[in-house]
């Protein structure tokens, strides 16, 4: 099946400090990639929808400027926390949707823990 | 906006005995999904449910989608402790939200 490659797969990072997190469309292309976060014992949160050549588009409550996207191809998009803080610690997940389903290949994850 | 509420929060079992999560969602789904997620892990595709009433069989797990489409259930026949993890089940979102994900049942297996 399709797969969904993230790099870092952990961070730790001191607070004030930026971070950029990968995710990769390995053998196929998507035009579309969705970043979630999940904090401990807790659901997926959809953050944004990453969508190649145009802006990304945020979910209510996610600030765009600390959380900045950019998608610079049909295989790579990439989420950068800026001057994270502590309570930016979590699971950042990544997916793509797998051809014309509604079905999800989610990425291996990136624990990010900010001192 | 839509819902997908899933029960049990936690289910601890004895390895051996079966075990069962529910979604329910406020409005019809055109299809659910379920996903598994290993303890550190990420989710993993599992199954996608379409027709009315339709019932899907992996092995041990058996999926079923409710004749009024709002409703769905996980079963896992005699528990190992390899099913340990979290199941979700999903449905569409509207809009740009790809998914709906309900909360989750996080599964304990007893040796």
């Amino acid at each position: 099946g399709a797969v969904v490659s993230q790099h870092p797969s952990w961070v730790i990072c001191k607070s004030g400090t930026s971070v950029k997190i990968e995710c990769r469309s390995l053998d196929f292309q998507a035009t579309t990639m969705f970043w979630y976060r999940q904090f401990p014992k807790q659901s997926l949160m959809l953050m944004a929808t990453s969508n190649e050549g145009s802006k990304a588009t945020y979910e209510q409550g996610v600030e765009k400027d600390k959380f900045l996207i950019n998608h610079a191809s049909l295989t790579l998009s990439t989420l950068t926390v800026t001057s994270a803080h502590p309570e930016d610690s979590s699971f950042y997940i990544c997916s793509a949707p797998a051809g014309n389903t509604d079905t999800q290949y989610f990425g291996p994850g990136t624990r990010l823990t900010v001192l | 906006g839509q819902q997908v509420m899933q029960i049990p929060q936690y289910q601890h079992v004895q390895e051996g005995e079966d075990f069962t999560t529910y979604c329910n969602s406020s409005t019809t789904l055109s299809n659910i999904q379920w996903y598994k997620q290993r303890p550190g892990g990420h989710p993993v595709f599992l199954i996608q449910l379409v027709k009315s009433g339709e019932v899907k069989k992996q092995k041990r797990l058996t999926f079923q989608f409710g004749e009024a489409k709002k409703n769905s259930s996980l079963h896992i026949t005699a528990t190992q402790t390899t099913d340990v993890g979290t199941y979700f089940c999903a449905g569409p979102g509207s809009g740009n939200t790809p998914l709906v994900f309900g909360k989750g049942t996080r599964l304990s297996v007893i040796a």
